[in-house]
């Protein structure tokens, strides 16, 4: 029979709402994190990144929170639009490895009008 | 600059049959990056390139699978013989030695019948 597929979380909001995406890391060595966006059919796009020296980064519209105590990175995105509509990774660095990264499972954000 | 280039972009074959992705990555950049997602599995590195030469392939899920970078523009993966199994979508990423962000290309969307 078919296999079943991973079943993504799925985060619903309201056109112009805030969003917060949360992610759980378990390497407590690593020390650079990033947020990739992936919409239907393209690759990964880089959004935000954060090192382990910092615990918050702010972009346009986007800001990273990270809890290294708990090891917790949180995506969160301010007035949320249609075209936000996405898969969202938060990603790790393996080690002292060029920075090739340990892609977490994903979020689904779905944003309705 | 066009990003990063792969091809083909989808790829049907039938068990048993080798199979050929190619990526062109960003000109310039130190490190290339193959990448594999499923829905069980998520997102998974498989190999890494710096300056041509391979430096982690601990990812590469059996001896069936192999690449190769004989230049900074090319690289390829090679699954021979591939299996129903190794259909997933495909990525190539690069990133500059300045730059900790890794920049995907669009994929290979493998079907392996």
């Amino acid at each position: 029979g078919e296999s079943v597929g991973l079943h993504l979380p799925t985060l619903s909001v309201q056109e112009g709402d805030n969003s917060i995406i949360n992610c759980a890391y378990s390497n407590s060595a690593s020390d650079y994190f990033i947020w990739y966006k992936q919409e239907s059919g393209k690759g990964p796009q880089f959004i935000i990144d954060i090192r382990s020296n910092m615990d918050k980064r702010q972009g346009q519209r986007v800001t990273v929170l990270l809890n290294k105590t708990v090891k917790h990175l949180s995506l969160q995105i301010a007035a949320t639009q249609p075209g936000d509509s996405a898969v969202y990774f938060c990603a790790e660095s393996k080690g002292n490895s060029g920075y090739a990264l340990n892609f977490g499972k994903g979020t689904s954000l779905l944003v309705t009008p | 600059d066009a990003g990063v280039i792969q091809s083909p972009r989808h790829e049907v074959t039938e068990m048993g049959q080798e199979v050929t992705l190619r990526c062109k990555p960003i000109s310039g950049h130190d490190y290339l990056f193959w990448y594999r997602q499923t829905m069980m599995r998520g997102l998974e590195l498989l190999i890494y390139f710096n300056n041509n030469v391979p430096i982690d392939d601990s990812g590469m899920p059996e001896d069936r699978f192999s690449a190769k970078m004989p230049n900074a523009s090319f690289s390829t993966l090679k699954i021979q013989p591939s299996e129903p199994r190794d259909s997933a979508v495909y990525f190539c990423a690069s990133r500059s030695i300045q730059y900790n962000e890794q920049f995907f290309g669009p994929g290979t969307r493998l079907t392996v019948l």
